[in-house]
């Protein structure tokens, strides 16, 4: 079946300082969500991308979506104490209903 | 609008005992589903529904039964609990009848099964 994996699983960043996250696909995606959790609460849409190599920007957050549709990465500049959390991406197969989750990258922050 | 509302919070069961989860929405979408939160694990389908009527299986269904016989409301129940289905569950929704748009999640419902 489809999996959609996410690297790295933690990550630990000194506030101020980049990261990158990467999600990767087993199949082709229609399109790709991010999602993020703050400890004990509940996944809260961030973005969609749909087409080929589209890239997007919340702020400091950075989105890009693979040419292949198989990838997908979260970039954040100036890490902040409120960047703490887990980041999802989610993917259904192309034409599928089944939204798919990987595993998530666990962001820990230190001031 | 309440958005996505789940009970109960806590739940503790006994394994071999059974009951219902619930998940109501009120802004009238019409995709609605279940997942399943593990440590380590990140979230897996276990069922979800296009539309009143109609339901479908998701990753992990095993143990788990789903009925929408209403827009809003979409329970999910465990049969006869195991130790397995220690979870967080919830429960997500979209306007529209398929999972490619953004889900509105519930507060989750943390379940212990002993």
């Amino acid at each position: 079946g489809q999996q959609v994996m996410q690297i790295p699983q933690y990550q630990h960043v000194q506030e101020g300082e980049d990261f990158t996250t990467y999600c990767n696909s087993s199949t082709t995606l229609s399109n790709i969500q991010w999602y993020k959790q703050r400890p004990g609460g509940h996944p809260v849409f961030l973005i969609q991308l749909v087409k080929s190599g589209e890239v997007k920007k919340q702020k400091r957050l950075t989105f890009q979506f693979g040419e292949a549709k198989k990838n997908s990465s979260l970039h954040i500049t100036a890490t902040q104490t409120t960047d703490v959390g887990t980041y999802f991406c989610a993917g259904p197969k192309a034409a599928g209903n089944k939204l798919t989750f990987g595993g998530g990258t666990r962001v820990l922050v230190k001031p | 609008n309440a958005g996505v509302t789940q009970t109960p919070k806590f739940q503790v069961l006994k394994t071999g005992q059974s009951m219902t989860l619930q998940c109501a929405q009120d802004m009238n979408h019409e995709y609605m589903s279940w997942y399943r939160q593990d440590p380590g694990m990140g979230l897996r389908l276990i069922h979800y529904s296009v539309g009143a009527g109609i339901t479908d299986q998701g990753e992990v269904p095993n143990g788990y039964n789903v009925s929408r016989s209403t827009t809003e409301d979409f329970p999910l129940r465990l049969l006869s609990a195991a130790p397995s289905q220690t979870s967080v569950y919830f429960c997500a929704s979209t306007p529209r009848p398929t999972s490619s748009y953004e889900q509105y999640f519930g507060p989750g419902t943390r379940l212990t099964v002993t």
